[in-house]
């Protein structure tokens, strides 16, 4: 099955300045990309996802980058603000037009950021 | 965007006993909804696939016997936990997807005595 790597598992940048999460994975089939936002008990929010056909993607703040051949992927947080502390899981699956797959998890990464 | 519920937000039940989980699509028909559990500051791990009409998928290392799946209709999966003990304490998430995108319940806290 597939397996998601993810790091750092906390990353801590001041108030302004860029942030970067990593991720991999194993399984080429994958095509579906989603990056989650967790606040403390409660629900993932779906802040931004990528499909394989694309490489990157950007909304506003926000950026994802996919590179199919070495299998990983990065969420850039750029200008970070107090609001985007939290923890974020990127995740792996396959969409096909009848469906998807389950999502396979990151271990998740704790985005501290200081004032 | 599409909306899913769950409910109970929060249980507390005593060991030994049977706790049921709803998820509901409220907005649209799921014909897949997945069921996952996250322990405190970890990931969230797939435990099954809920097919309406037909039985769940379960991922390995996941008792079906104990945690039962039910897919009775196109808006409603429910997951029971049974015969529940204290390390089944843990906070369940259910997912639906949509037009390619996957829309999470709020999360049911379970707490086991």
């Amino acid at each position: 099955g597939e397996n998601v790597e993810q790091h750092p598992s906390t990353l801590s940048v001041q108030e302004g300045d860029s942030a970067v999460i990593k991720c991999t994975y194993s399984d080429s089939a994958s095509n579906y990309f989603p990056w989650y936002k967790q606040e403390l008990g409660k629900r993932p929010q779906l802040i931004i996802d990528i499909r394989s056909n694309v490489g990157e993607k950007k909304d506003q703040r926000i950026a994802v980058t996919l590179n199919k051949t070495a299998k990983h992927f990065s969420l850039h947080i750029t200008e970070t603000q107090p609001e985007d502390s939290a923890v974020y899981f990127c995740a792996a699956s396959i969409h096909s037009g009848g469906g998807a797959d389950g999502l396979t998890f990151g271990k998740g990464t704790h985005l501290i950021i200081q004032p | 965007g599409a909306v899913v519920s769950q409910h109970p937000s929060r249980v507390i039940c005593k060991s030994g006993t049977s706790v049921k989980i709803e998820c509901r699509s409220l907005d649209f028909q799921a014909t897949t909804m997945f069921w996952y559990r996250q322990f405190p500051k970890q990931s969230l791990m797939l435990m099954a696939t809920s097919n309406e009409g037909s039985k769940a998928t379960y991922e390995q290392g996941v008792e079906k016997d104990k945690f039962l799946i039910n897919h009775a209709s196109l808006t409603l999966s429910t997951l029971t936990v049974t015969s529940a003990h204290p390390e089944d304490s843990s906070f369940y998430i259910c997912s639906a997807s949509r037009g390619g995108e996957l829309f999470f319940g709020e999360g049911s806290r379970l707490t086991v005595l």
